[in-house]
């Protein structure tokens, strides 16, 4: 089974701290995925990778970067964390045809 | 317009009758659909998925894809408690995935 975790389930930060959510997947697989998931907004695409150090801005980049050193770890960086940036924030690798999902990172920024 | 459009729901339907599901999208170069299933406090997961017109059956789901009315649907015969959660249309065109708000479906014992 493809197994993507998630290094924390819930976090609680303060306005303008620098936040890192970390990503790993154990399948080998080229493409890696930040969502965030909002009420009302469904799944939104932050940024994705298809390569080791290799990334392309999603639907909603703004306030956001991202690390692909190594090709099973994906990380997703917030610079200066903002309250409208509390959300879930899911990863997800990918075959050609399914996206597989980690258990998810609720943040909240206060 | 949104590009993928669902019913938010929520959608309440008896225990043992069928659900169904809608979703409509905007794209009309968009070449695969799916469904994912996602559970309170967990992650989607995908249930189907369907690229040529018409219908897919897998077991008590069916998709079914129509490409000139741009719609997609999810049809669950025999509901179960268990079919109770939040599903996401998915629609892929061009390499971009783009997902639906999701239906909320209750069902009711």
């Amino acid at each position: 089974d493809v197994k993507v975790t998630q290094s924390s389930r819930y976090l609680v930060k303060r306005t303008g701290e620098k936040v890192f959510l970390e990503c790993v997947q154990d399948m080998d697989h080229e493409n890696m995925f930040w969502y965030r998931q909002d009420p009302g907004l469904g799944l939104r695409l932050i940024y994705f990778s298809y390569d080791v150090k290799m990334k392309e801005k999603g639907d909603i980049p703004e306030g956001y970067s991202v690390s692909r050193e190594k090709k099973e770890r994906f990380s997703l960086i917030l610079e200066s964390a903002s309250t409208n940036q509390t959300s879930m924030y899911l990863c997800a690798t990918s075959t050609s045809l399914e996206l597989f999902f980690g258990e998810g990172s609720r943040l909240t920024v206060l | 317009q949104k590009e993928v459009e669902q019913n938010s729901g929520p959608l309440s339907v008896p225990e043992g009758a069928i659900a169904s599901l809608n979703c409509t999208y905007s794209d009309r170069g968009s070449q695969s659909f799916f469904w994912y299933r996602q559970y309170s406090g967990k992650s989607p997961e995908l249930i189907m998925f369907i690229y040529s017109n018409g219908d897919k059956e897998d077991g008590r789901f069916t998709a079914q894809l129509n490409k000139a009315s741009q719609y997609v649907s999810l049809l669950i015969r025999d509901s179960q408690p268990s079919d109770s959660a939040t599903y996401l249309c998915a629609v892929r065109g061009n390499e971009k995935l783009t997902f639906g708000t999701g239906t909320r479906l209750t069902i009711i014992p």
